[in-house]
């Protein structure tokens, strides 16, 4: 059974830097690209960031491109998203996706983890 | 303001059928296959359709996915109160190099 377990969410001071994990198991981790998505409250999905089950492509949304980079542990079957320079407007929570075969088709999901970015 | 775009919500009747439609562009949805998401209240998106019409195992043949030129279209059949969730269109945008979705519509099962 795949499982995808964010965590690393939290309260944070705009400026400041997060880092996100998804422990993935029950699926062959490397041969999978991965994604992050996001959900402002009360907004709809937002694509953040991919990358290929190698880690040597990734690919991110124009409002995080500088600021978030994207990358995968295959030894530890994880997923990071660091963030630095935080604002406002990345409040929301954070899904990790299995990527199926194509970068917009995710076919597992986590159930995601609260990013708060305030003073 | 989304890439594609979904009407923001829908209704109908238990037992009824509901279209929700996603309009695009040659750069998205013209020249790239279509996924569905379906977002139960509370919860995380699940892969509902991919490749404009395809089902994952287990989800039920009430669903269905089709698409036309630069516009795709879901299709739910004998509606259920369960079925109540938001619903989001996704696919690749080849001018922007990004995953696009729709800004999801609310499906309200009366």
């Amino acid at each position: 059974e795949v499982q995808l377990l964010e965590s690393g969410g939290g309260l944070v001071q705009p400026g400041g830097s997060l880092r996100l994990s998804c422990a993935a198991s029950g699926f062959t981790f490397s041969s999978y690209a991965m994604s992050w998505v996001r959900q402002a409250p009360g907004k709809g999905l937002e694509w953040v960031s991919s990358i290929s089950g190698s880690g040597d492509s990734t690919y991110y949304a124009d409002s995080v491109k500088g600021r978030f980079t994207i990358s995968r542990d295959s030894s530890k079957n994880t997923l990071y998203l660091q963030m630095n320079s935080l604002r406002a407007e990345d409040t929301a929570i954070y899904y990790c996706a299995k990527v199926r075969i194509q970068l917009w088709l995710m076919d597992y999901w986590g159930q995601g983890t609260l990013v708060t970015v305030s003073s | 303001q989304s890439v594609l775009t979904q009407p923001p919500s829908v209704s109908a009747a238990p037992g009824q059928k509901v279209t929700i439609s996603c309009s695009g562009s040659s750069s998205n949805i013209g020249n790239n296959y279509v996924s569905w998401y379906q977002q139960l209240p509370g919860t995380a998106p699940k892969l509902l359709i991919y490749d404009n019409n395809k089902r994952p195992s287990g989800i039920p043949d009430r669903f269905s996915g089709s698409k036309s030129g630069t516009s795709a279209t879901l299709g739910i059949t004998g509606l259920q109160t369960g079925d109540e969730a938001d619903y989001y269109c996704g696919t690749w945008d080849s001018s922007l190099n990004a995953v696009v979705f729709g800004g999801g519509t609310k499906l309200t099962v009366l």
